[in-house]
């Protein structure tokens, strides 16, 4: 089963510009984890914020959550071509030890 | 962070065979191990969830008897694709937890092809 939307399902910017995402998700949660793949590739993971913070920064990413709306943003300053991805958020009920459960995902295209 | 090695990353196998897939976490011990299908511009489903030395709970709409799952030692936990079809064509990856850290920590993915 997946938690919820993300939107937009597709982005297209330009380098330098930022990029916002936005995850919904439909249960209570311990946290929320945002992953990045590149085409046909595994996933990396850029960034986890509990439950109980709101925003959360690790160089140029910003992600924010807000449990009373149940949805996270991701947001990407000064994109480049490199950001090129699927961007997938996920999260979890407990704090170690359950399944994520991923969103369904935005194509994110930076050109240069 | 902790490594967890997926094998085979490429296959292709005929209609009707069978292939196996392992993930194995290489610096930890871990207690669950879960496996994601993906489609082709789809996201990432759970299939099944393992706990080592116990029988996987698979979600609803796995069939249990078409998708082994072992996990027989608390480093390796296998899925079997039995009796593959071109319809199990997909991305396979796996992921592990030692129980503590609530980071989750995921294989490289199994590109399978059934043809």
């Amino acid at each position: 089963s997946q938690q919820g939307e993300e939107d937009p399902q597709a982005l297209s910017i330009q380098e330098g510009e930022n990029a916002t995402m936005n995850c919904s998700y439909k249960t209570s949660i311990n946290n929320l984890q945002w992953y990045r793949q590149n085409s046909g590739r595994g996933l990396v993971h850029l960034i986890l914020i509990r439950s109980n913070e709101r925003e959360k920064h690790s160089g140029r990413l910003r992600v924010t959550l807000d449990t009373s709306k149940k949805s996270s943003s991701l947001l990407i300053t000064a994109s480049r071509a490199a950001d090129t991805a699927s961007y997938f958020c996920a999260t979890a009920q407990n704090q170690a030890g359950t399944a994520l459960i991923f969103g369904k995902g935005t194509t994110l295209s930076v050109s240069s | 962070g902790a490594v967890v090695s997926q094998h085979p990353s490429r296959v292709i196998c005929k209609s009707g065979t069978s292939v196996k897939i392992e993930c194995r976490s290489l610096d930890f011990q871990a207690t669950t191990m879960f496996w994601y299908r993906q489609f082709p511009k789809q996201s990432l489903m759970l299939m099944a969830t393992s706990n080592e030395g116990s029988k996987a709970t698979y979600e609803q709409g796995v069939e249990k008897d078409k998708f082994l799952i072992n996990h027989a030692s608390l480093t390796l936990s296998t899925l079997t694709v039995t009796s593959a079809h071109p319809e199990d064509s997909s991305f396979y990856i796996c992921s592990a937890s030692d129980g503590q850290n609530t980071e989750a920590f995921f294989g490289q993915g199994t590109r399978l092809t059934v043809v």
